[in-house]
């Protein structure tokens, strides 16, 4: 059973076209939810670390919540420059990343 | 520059060769962990370690062996490579704090093909 799970799969907007990722999770004893940013061929690049439900953090046009269930990732008025996929990833304990499959996301001019 | 590099980018083997894949960071971290990328599997831990000479199994260890004999370096060994361990690996570092988890900074990748 998938303890973190993403959605949609793979997603197009057009440029400017706002629109949020999801990532559900279903793992006790969180300590820590991290987003990446994955270009192809690359490694995955640090974007944001939650803690605790209700908490909120900013970057350029994202903007990453989470609850208690869930996070998302908002991307505002994106660029063809934010295509990528976008990583979800649980710690549990203090070592152990487990990553969902990740969103696949295009921005067209 | 703050940075974890991986030796060789690509590699390109044979079934039983045994091989040894480079991981390095330069950030002073106490943590460092392999992962293996496949396409709709996402990616998934191989081994991590704490610190030196402490290292531990992750979700998929089967036909690997690391060892941390130094602080800066983590090496991922093959000892008989088969095909299905083709894949696009990752070695991340992050430090260690007591009150929950850090960031994991990742390497650029080895594209590893075994025919």
């Amino acid at each position: 059973e998938d303890q973190v799970t993403q959605s949609p799969e793979a997603l197009r907007l057009q440029e400017g076209e706002s629109s949020s990722l999801n990532c559900s999770y279903t793992v006790s004893g969180l300590r820590g939810l991290f987003w990446y940013r994955q270009d192809p061929g690359k490694g995955p690049e640090f974007l944001f670390t939650l803690y605790s439900a209700g908490e909120e953090k900013e970057k350029e046009r994202l903007k990453a919540t989470l609850t208690k269930k869930e996070s998302f990732l908002h991307i505002t008025a994106p660029k063809p420059e934010d295509s990528a996929t976008y990583l979800c990833a649980v710690m549990q304990g203090y070592s152990t990343l487990t990553f969902g499959k990740g969103t696949m996301l295009l921005v067209s001019p | 520059e703050a940075q974890v590099t991986q030796n060789p980018r690509y590699l390109i083997t044979v079934t039983g060769k045994k091989l040894t894949v480079t991981c390095s960071q330069n950030m002073n971290h106490e943590y460092m962990s392999w992962y293996r990328q496949d396409p709709g599997l996402g990616l998934r831990q191989i081994y991590y370690s704490m610190n030196v000479e402490v290292t531990d199994k992750g979700d998929v260890p089967e036909g690997y062996k690391v060892s941390r004999k130094e602080k800066r370096n983590f090496p991922l060994i093959l000892e008989s490579p088969s095909p299905n361990q083709t894949s696009l690996y990752f070695c991340a570092s992050s430090t260690r704090t007591s009150g929950g988890g850090n960031e994991q900074f990742f390497g650029p990748g080895t594209r590893l093909t075994v025919l």
